[in-house]
């Protein structure tokens, strides 16, 4: 069964790390791009990142350039999302999906929550 | 930024035709996606590509583009249509991926 899984989240104090992980089965991560999208109450869905499949090109939204770094450790046939310097506004829902036919987004995960709160 | 523009809200009456669009800058030359989800669930794709459908989503959900306005039409509408749309294209000048705010489907 083709499936993606998030984990990792959790509430997390401002400035504080975190480290999400998506995890694939059914599928091979080293033949699909990879992107991070995360959605909150007010800023809605929101694309943060992408790692290439062969590892090799990733890209940020600005707004967590220089905080977020993705990675893949092919082994465990897992993508990570390092956040570093977390603020509120990273509040919300992060889902990895794979990017299909088309260029669009065909396969999601349900999605692991991040609360960031004193 | 590229901005996609969606109505927050269309209702649909059972069996009835729902309208969904999506406004951008120039997004008649843009690839538009349109996924949809559930309440707690994840987004599913509905339609890439401006109109093809995904393996397993019924021929009920068509999707048009003008110069100006992308549209997601569901034709029979149902009630397990109901749910967040969402419209979504790759901005070419930021290379990154452009969603719209997303309409809230009501079947009543």
């Amino acid at each position: 069964q083709v499936q993606l899984v998030e984990s990792g989240g959790g509430v997390v104090q401002p400035g504080r790390s975190l480290r999400l992980s998506c995890a694939a089965s059914g599928f091979s991560l080293s033949v699909s791009e990879i992107h991070w999208v995360r959605q909150s109450a007010d800023k809605g869905m929101e694309w943060v990142t992408f790692l290439s499949y062969d590892g090799q090109t990733k890209d940020y939204a600005e707004s967590v350039k220089g905080r977020f770094t993705i990675s893949r450790d092919s082994f465990k046939n897992t993508v990570y999302l390092q956040i570093s310097g977390l603020r509120a506004e990273d509040t919300g829902v992060y889902y990895c999906a794979t990017l299909g036919d088309g260029d669009a987004l065909d396969k999601w995960g349900r999605g692991t929550r991040v609360t960031v709160s004193s | 930024s590229y901005v996609l523009s969606q109505p927050p809200s269309v209702s649909v009456a059972p069996g009835e035709t729902a309208t969904i669009t999506c406004g951008g800058d120039d997004i008649g030359s843009y690839d538009v996606h349109w996924y949809q989800q559930s309440p707690g669930q994840a987004p599913v794709l509905v339609l890439f590509s401006n109109a093809v459908r995904p393996s397993g989503i019924p021929e009920r959900f068509s999707g048009s583009r003008s110069w100006n306005t992308a549209t997601l039409t569901i034709s029979s509408a149902e009630a397990g249509d109901e749910a967040d749309y969402y419209c979504q294209v790759w901005d070419r000048h930021s290379d990154h991926r452009a969603f719209g705010g997303g309409t809230k489907l009501t079947v009543l």
